[in-house]
């Protein structure tokens, strides 16, 4: 399996501080994806950063990617209590529309 | 109201019997996924579909069906062969393009299945 690895697996922060996540993956990638998942709730999609791209920005999200490595981060600034959720990083399988590969996520808690 | 729904949100079986869930879209999306969710993991593929009566199995397909009769309809079978049925099922779509997909997959609110 090509499942990539989320570390920390669980992050406690208070209200208003910044909040890091890191993906670490196995095989090549186009691209690398990260999701957040509510309690209970289906997935939303948050950014994708292609392989060619070293950084992205969406609002108070950063991603950043580091293909030598095969590593990628998640940058949550000013963090809300509303972002207490699980994050998950995911890759594409193939090349076309065969799915993705996800790992086992990073448990957010935001202590107001 | 665009987007993907599933049904029913829970969802009770006794060991043994088949159960089928629901997924419909109305994205206007080619592909169609399904994943399964276990308590503290990540996601696992299922099976899929990138096109009307076609699917794939994905890394867990064995005791489940699918079927893809309709674009907007993605119904996935457990049947009783399928050893742990228990967990959340998710279902998404995506965009195809020119066969590659945009990647970007959208999700449904789960169905929770438990066996008795």
């Amino acid at each position: 399996s090509q499942q990539g690895e989320e570390d920390p697996q669980a992050l406690s922060i208070q209200e208003g501080e910044n909040a890091t996540m890191n993906c670490s993956y196995k095989t090549s990638i186009n691209n690398l994806q990260w999701y957040r998942q509510n309690s209970g709730r289906g997935l939303v999609h948050l950014i994708l950063i292609r392989s060619n791209e070293r950084e992205k920005h969406s609002g108070r999200l950063r991603v950043t990617l580091d293909t030598s490595k095969k590593s990628s981060s998640l940058l949550i600034t000013a963090s809300r209590a509303a972002d207490t959720a699980s994050y998950f990083c995911a890759q594409p399988q193939g090349g076309g529309a065969d799915g993705l590969t996800f790992g086992k996520g990073t448990h957010l808690i935001i202590q107001p | 109201d665009g987007g993907i729904t599933q049904s029913p949100k829970y969802l009770f079986r006794k060991e043994g019997q088949n159960v089928t869930l629901s997924c419909e879209q109305n994205l206007n999306h080619d592909a169609m996924y399904w994943y399964r969710q276990d308590p503290g993991q990540g996601l696992r593929l299922i099976y899929y579909s990138q096109i009307v009566n076609d699917f794939q199995k994905g890394d867990i397909a064995e005791g489940y069906s699918v079927s893809r009769e309709k674009k907007e309809s993605f119904p996935l079978t457990v049947t009783s062969a399928q050893k742990n049925p228990t967990a959340f099922y998710l279902c998404a779509s995506s965009i195809v393009l020119g066969g590659s997909s945009t990647d970007t997959q959208y999700f449904g609110p789960g169905t929770r299945l438990t066996v008795l």
